[in-house]
C-alpha cells in the first residue's frame, strides 16, 4: 500500500506561537508532497505544492512568510504556521504522490489545529 | 483541469447500491477523471480513476460515458461507513510538480441509511 501519516493528529496552541506539522510517506519515496486547508463545512483548499529539495510552491493568496514547508527528504515534509492567530485554526491536511507515473496521490489523515 | 459538478447531496438504503453522478462537460481528451471520498475529521481516500474505459475495483465501480462528459461512481452494496463527502475530480495523468496538484470541488454528500 501507500501510507501517509502526519503528525500530530491535533494540536493546541497559543496566539503567537509557532506549530509544526509533519507528513511522512510510510512506504513510498515521495517526490512531491502537497498541503491543504479545510474549514468547517468547506472543502479542502490547495495551500502550496512541494518538491523534494527545492522552495514550495505556493497557492495564490497563501503567506510563504507565515506558513513554512520544508521537504527535505523523500520522506518527510512539513508545514511550520509561524505567529499562529485564532483565524488560523484549521484541518490541515497533506498529500503525497509516488512519482509523476502514478498521479493517485495518498492523503495523510490530517491535524486539527486550534489556535487559542 | 476541467471543472466538475455533483449534486450536493444525496442519500441510499444500507446495502443497496449507491449511484453517485459527475457532469464534467468539458473534459479534454487526456483528463482523467479520479474520486476520492472523505470521511468525517479524516484526510480525502482515493477510490478509483479512469480514462474513458469503465473501471471497477474492491471499493466501486466507475462508469463513464462514451462521450466522455459524465461519469457515475457506483458502490454497488452500501454500508453505514460509505458515509462521506465524495469528490469527483479530472485531470491530467502524468504531470509533474505543480501540475500534478488535485483540484477539490464541493462533492457530494452521501448518506446511507439503516
Amino acid at each position: 500500500g501507500a501510507v501517509v501519516s502526519q503528525h500530530p493528529s491535533w494540536v493546541i496552541c497559543k496566539s503567537g506561537t509557532s506549530v509544526k506539522i509533519e507528513c511522512r510517506s510510510l512506504d513510498f519515496q515521495a517526490t512531491t508532497m502537497f498541503w491543504y486547508r479545510q474549514f468547517p463545512k468547506q472543502s479542502l483548499m490547495l495551500m502550496a505544492t512541494s518538491n523534494e529539495g527545492s522552495k514550495a510552491t505556493y497557492e495564490q493568496g497563501v503567506e510563504k512568510d507565515k506558513f513554512l514547508i520544508n521537504h527535505a527528504s523523500l520522506t518527510l515534509s512539513t508545514l511550520t504556521v509561524t505567529s499562529a492567530h485564532p483565524e488560523d485554526s484549521s484541518f490541515y491536511i497533506c498529500s503525497a504522490r509516488k512519482d509523476f507515473t502514478n498521479t493517485e496521490a495518498f492523503f495523510g489523515q490530517g491535524t486539527r489545529l486550534t489556535v487559542v | 483541469d476541467a471543472k466538475t459538478t455533483q449534486p450536493p447531496s444525496m442519500d441510499c438504503a444500507e446495502g443497496r447500491a449507491a449511484n453517485l453522478p459527475c457532469n464534467h462537460s468539458t473534459i479534454s481528451g487526456n483528463e482523467y477523471v479520479y474520486w476520492y471520498r472523505q470521511i468525517h475529521s479524516q484526510g480525502p481516500q482515493y477510490i478509483i480513476h479512469g480514462l474513458k474505459n469503465n473501471e471497477t475495483n474492491e471499493m466501486a465501480s466507475l462508469i463513464i460515458t462514451e462521450d466522455r462528459k459524465s461519469s457515475t461512481l457506483i458502490l454497488p452494496h452500501a454500508t453505514l461507513r460509505d458515509t462521506a463527502v465524495y469528490y469527483c475530480i479530472v485531470r491530467v495523468r502524468g504531470n509533474t510538480g505543480a501540475n500534478s496538484k488535485l483540484t477539490f470541488g464541493k462533492g457530494i454528500t452521501l448518506s446511507v441509511r439503516p
